[in-house]
Protein backbone atom coordinates (compact mmCIF):
# COMPACT_ATOMS: atom_id res chain seq x y z
CA UNK A 1 0.00 0.00 0.00
CA UNK A 2 0.78 3.69 -0.13
CA UNK A 3 2.35 5.54 3.03
CA UNK A 4 4.03 8.92 2.59
CA UNK A 5 5.79 10.27 5.64
CA UNK A 6 7.15 13.79 6.34
CA UNK A 7 8.57 15.04 9.34
CA UNK A 8 6.33 17.48 11.33
CA UNK A 9 8.37 20.62 11.80
CA UNK A 10 11.49 22.70 10.67
CA UNK A 11 12.52 25.95 11.86
CA UNK A 12 15.09 27.67 9.93
CA UNK A 13 16.51 31.26 10.11
CA UNK A 14 15.72 34.13 7.40
CA UNK A 15 18.38 33.55 4.56
CA UNK A 16 19.02 30.08 5.52
CA UNK A 17 18.38 27.11 3.04
CA UNK A 18 15.43 24.71 4.30
CA UNK A 19 15.51 21.19 3.24
CA UNK A 20 12.45 19.21 3.89
CA UNK A 21 12.49 15.37 3.45
CA UNK A 22 9.39 13.19 2.19
CA UNK A 23 9.37 9.28 2.17
CA UNK A 24 7.18 6.80 0.58
CA UNK A 25 6.56 3.21 0.18
CA UNK A 26 5.03 2.73 -3.36
CA UNK A 27 8.26 1.94 -5.95
CA UNK A 28 5.58 2.40 -8.35
CA UNK A 29 4.97 5.79 -7.93
CA UNK A 30 4.55 8.16 -11.74
CA UNK A 31 5.32 11.77 -10.14
CA UNK A 32 5.70 13.46 -6.99
CA UNK A 33 4.57 16.92 -5.81
CA UNK A 34 5.71 19.56 -3.50
CA UNK A 35 2.57 21.43 -2.49
CA UNK A 36 2.41 24.63 -0.14
CA UNK A 37 -0.51 25.39 2.00
CA UNK A 38 -0.75 29.10 3.43
CA UNK A 39 -3.29 29.27 6.92
CA UNK A 40 -6.69 29.43 5.68
CA UNK A 41 -5.92 28.78 2.10
CA UNK A 42 -5.60 25.12 0.12
CA UNK A 43 -3.22 23.42 -1.33
CA UNK A 44 -1.03 25.40 -3.93
CA UNK A 45 1.56 23.16 -6.21
CA UNK A 46 5.44 23.97 -5.90
CA UNK A 47 6.46 21.71 -8.48
CA UNK A 48 6.32 18.31 -9.67
CA UNK A 49 8.97 15.82 -10.80
CA UNK A 50 8.59 12.66 -12.79
CA UNK A 51 10.06 9.61 -11.25
CA UNK A 52 13.01 8.32 -13.77
CA UNK A 53 14.30 12.30 -12.80
CA UNK A 54 16.75 13.00 -9.89
CA UNK A 55 16.74 16.69 -9.75
CA UNK A 56 14.44 19.40 -10.72
CA UNK A 57 15.55 22.57 -10.11
CA UNK A 58 12.86 25.68 -10.06
CA UNK A 59 14.45 29.48 -9.13
CA UNK A 60 14.86 28.67 -5.44
CA UNK A 61 13.16 25.01 -5.41
CA UNK A 62 15.38 21.81 -5.69
CA UNK A 63 13.64 18.80 -5.85
CA UNK A 64 15.76 15.61 -5.47
CA UNK A 65 14.71 12.39 -5.86
CA UNK A 66 16.47 9.05 -4.56
CA UNK A 67 14.40 6.16 -6.22
CA UNK A 68 16.58 3.73 -4.23
CA UNK A 69 15.74 4.73 -0.73
CA UNK A 70 12.54 6.29 -1.84
CA UNK A 71 13.16 9.86 -0.34
CA UNK A 72 12.30 12.82 -1.83
CA UNK A 73 13.24 16.28 -0.88
CA UNK A 74 13.10 19.85 -1.04
CA UNK A 75 15.68 22.59 -0.88
CA UNK A 76 14.67 26.11 -0.19
CA UNK A 77 17.39 28.40 -1.37
CA UNK A 78 17.37 31.97 0.63
CA UNK A 79 14.54 31.33 2.79
CA UNK A 80 11.86 34.27 3.20
CA UNK A 81 9.73 34.59 6.02
CA UNK A 82 6.14 34.23 2.96
CA UNK A 83 7.94 31.09 2.87
CA UNK A 84 6.30 29.94 6.15
CA UNK A 85 3.96 27.38 5.51
CA UNK A 86 2.86 23.40 5.41
CA UNK A 87 4.27 21.70 2.69
CA UNK A 88 2.72 18.61 1.21
CA UNK A 89 4.83 15.61 -0.63
CA UNK A 90 2.25 13.68 -2.83
CA UNK A 91 3.07 10.61 -5.15
CA UNK A 92 0.89 10.11 -7.46
CA UNK A 93 0.68 5.89 -8.39
CA UNK A 94 -1.44 3.30 -10.30
CA UNK A 95 -4.05 1.33 -8.39
CA UNK A 96 -6.02 -1.21 -9.82
CA UNK A 97 -6.08 0.79 -13.12
CA UNK A 98 -6.79 4.13 -11.31
CA UNK A 99 -4.16 6.81 -10.88
CA UNK A 100 -3.88 7.68 -7.18
CA UNK A 101 -2.46 10.57 -5.40
CA UNK A 102 -1.23 10.06 -2.06
CA UNK A 103 -0.51 12.96 0.58
CA UNK A 104 2.33 12.88 3.24
CA UNK A 105 1.30 14.63 6.62
CA UNK A 106 2.75 17.67 5.55
CA UNK A 107 5.87 19.53 7.22
CA UNK A 108 4.93 23.25 9.01
CA UNK A 109 8.34 25.15 8.16
CA UNK A 110 8.92 28.22 10.28
CA UNK A 111 11.06 30.98 9.67
CA UNK A 112 12.23 33.00 12.08
CA UNK A 113 13.40 36.66 11.35
CA UNK B 1 -8.70 31.70 -16.10
CA UNK B 2 -10.43 31.31 -13.02
CA UNK B 3 -9.65 28.71 -10.11
CA UNK B 4 -11.75 26.01 -8.12
CA UNK B 5 -13.90 27.82 -6.56
CA UNK B 6 -15.15 25.94 -2.80
CA UNK B 7 -18.66 27.55 -1.69
CA UNK B 8 -19.39 28.06 1.22
CA UNK B 9 -15.67 28.93 2.88
CA UNK B 10 -17.62 28.07 6.53
CA UNK B 11 -20.32 25.87 7.64
CA UNK B 12 -21.38 25.23 11.22
CA UNK B 13 -23.81 22.58 11.56
CA UNK B 14 -24.71 20.51 14.56
CA UNK B 15 -24.65 16.81 14.95
CA UNK B 16 -26.86 14.94 13.48
CA UNK B 17 -27.53 17.24 10.33
CA UNK B 18 -26.96 16.79 7.22
CA UNK B 19 -24.94 19.36 4.71
CA UNK B 20 -23.86 19.55 1.33
CA UNK B 21 -20.66 21.37 -0.19
CA UNK B 22 -19.79 22.60 -3.48
CA UNK B 23 -17.07 22.62 -5.80
CA UNK B 24 -16.73 24.19 -9.55
CA UNK B 25 -13.73 22.71 -10.95
CA UNK B 26 -11.67 24.88 -13.78
CA UNK B 27 -13.02 25.24 -17.04
CA UNK B 28 -11.84 22.14 -19.12
CA UNK B 29 -11.13 20.07 -15.91
CA UNK B 30 -13.53 16.40 -15.70
CA UNK B 31 -11.98 15.26 -12.97
CA UNK B 32 -12.92 16.28 -9.12
CA UNK B 33 -11.78 14.75 -5.99
CA UNK B 34 -12.51 15.30 -2.68
CA UNK B 35 -10.38 15.26 0.45
CA UNK B 36 -10.55 15.89 4.33
CA UNK B 37 -7.82 17.69 5.85
CA UNK B 38 -7.51 17.59 10.24
CA UNK B 39 -4.84 18.33 12.17
CA UNK B 40 -4.89 14.29 13.20
CA UNK B 41 -5.27 12.32 10.02
CA UNK B 42 -3.59 15.09 7.42
CA UNK B 43 -4.53 14.77 4.22
CA UNK B 44 -7.02 12.44 3.51
CA UNK B 45 -9.06 11.03 0.28
CA UNK B 46 -12.76 10.68 0.11
CA UNK B 47 -13.71 10.43 -3.64
CA UNK B 48 -12.87 10.97 -7.23
CA UNK B 49 -15.62 12.31 -10.02
CA UNK B 50 -14.79 12.11 -13.54
CA UNK B 51 -17.32 12.49 -16.25
CA UNK B 52 -20.31 12.63 -13.77
CA UNK B 53 -18.97 8.84 -12.53
CA UNK B 54 -17.18 8.05 -9.04
CA UNK B 55 -13.86 6.76 -10.36
CA UNK B 56 -11.88 6.36 -7.20
CA UNK B 57 -13.15 6.30 -3.26
CA UNK B 58 -11.22 6.34 -0.18
CA UNK B 59 -12.11 4.61 2.74
CA UNK B 60 -14.73 6.98 4.68
CA UNK B 61 -18.23 5.57 5.72
CA UNK B 62 -20.80 5.50 3.63
CA UNK B 63 -22.11 8.91 5.25
CA UNK B 64 -19.92 10.59 2.83
CA UNK B 65 -21.60 10.68 -1.17
CA UNK B 66 -20.86 12.96 -3.60
CA UNK B 67 -21.88 13.38 -7.01
CA UNK B 68 -20.66 15.31 -10.40
CA UNK B 69 -23.13 17.06 -12.54
CA UNK B 70 -22.36 17.34 -16.61
CA UNK B 71 -20.66 20.46 -16.31
CA UNK B 72 -18.58 19.11 -14.09
CA UNK B 73 -19.28 21.18 -10.82
CA UNK B 74 -19.45 18.61 -8.13
CA UNK B 75 -21.03 17.95 -4.62
CA UNK B 76 -19.98 16.59 -1.27
CA UNK B 77 -22.86 15.37 0.84
CA UNK B 78 -22.38 14.31 4.57
CA UNK B 79 -25.24 12.82 6.35
CA UNK B 80 -25.93 12.71 10.30
CA UNK B 81 -23.50 14.71 11.05
CA UNK B 82 -20.57 13.46 13.83
CA UNK B 83 -18.16 15.99 16.18
CA UNK B 84 -15.22 13.73 14.31
CA UNK B 85 -16.27 15.53 10.43
CA UNK B 86 -15.03 18.51 11.42
CA UNK B 87 -12.65 19.29 9.19
CA UNK B 88 -11.09 21.42 5.99
CA UNK B 89 -13.14 19.60 3.05
CA UNK B 90 -10.97 20.41 0.09
CA UNK B 91 -11.27 19.91 -3.68
CA UNK B 92 -9.12 19.46 -6.38
CA UNK B 93 -9.78 19.65 -10.18
CA UNK B 94 -7.74 17.92 -12.92
CA UNK B 95 -7.88 17.31 -16.81
CA UNK B 96 -8.80 13.46 -15.68
CA UNK B 97 -7.43 12.03 -18.70
CA UNK B 98 -6.16 8.61 -17.90
CA UNK B 99 -3.12 9.25 -20.41
CA UNK B 100 -2.29 12.78 -18.80
CA UNK B 101 0.37 11.22 -16.29
CA UNK B 102 1.20 14.41 -14.71
CA UNK B 103 -2.59 15.17 -14.18
CA UNK B 104 -1.87 18.17 -11.57
CA UNK B 105 -4.79 18.79 -8.98
CA UNK B 106 -5.10 22.28 -8.44
CA UNK B 107 -6.77 23.19 -5.17
CA UNK B 108 -9.79 25.12 -4.10
CA UNK B 109 -9.35 27.08 -0.85
CA UNK B 110 -11.64 24.64 1.41
CA UNK B 111 -14.88 24.63 3.68
CA UNK B 112 -14.43 24.87 6.93
CA UNK B 113 -16.88 22.73 8.63
CA UNK B 114 -17.54 23.20 12.18
CA UNK B 115 -20.05 20.50 14.15
CA UNK B 116 -20.91 21.18 17.46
Amino acid sequence: GEDVEQSLFLSVREGDSSVINCTYTDSSSTYLYWYKQEPGAGLQLLTYIFSNMDMKQDQRLTVLLNKKDKHLSLRIADTQTGDSAIYFCAERTNSGGYQKVTFGTGTKLQVIP
Amino acid sequence: KAGVTQTPRYLIKTRGQQVTLSCSPISGHRSVSWYQQTPGQGLQFLFEYFSETQRNKGNFPGRFSGRQFSNSRSEMNVSTLELGDSALYLCASSLGDRGLAKNIQYFGAGTRLSVL
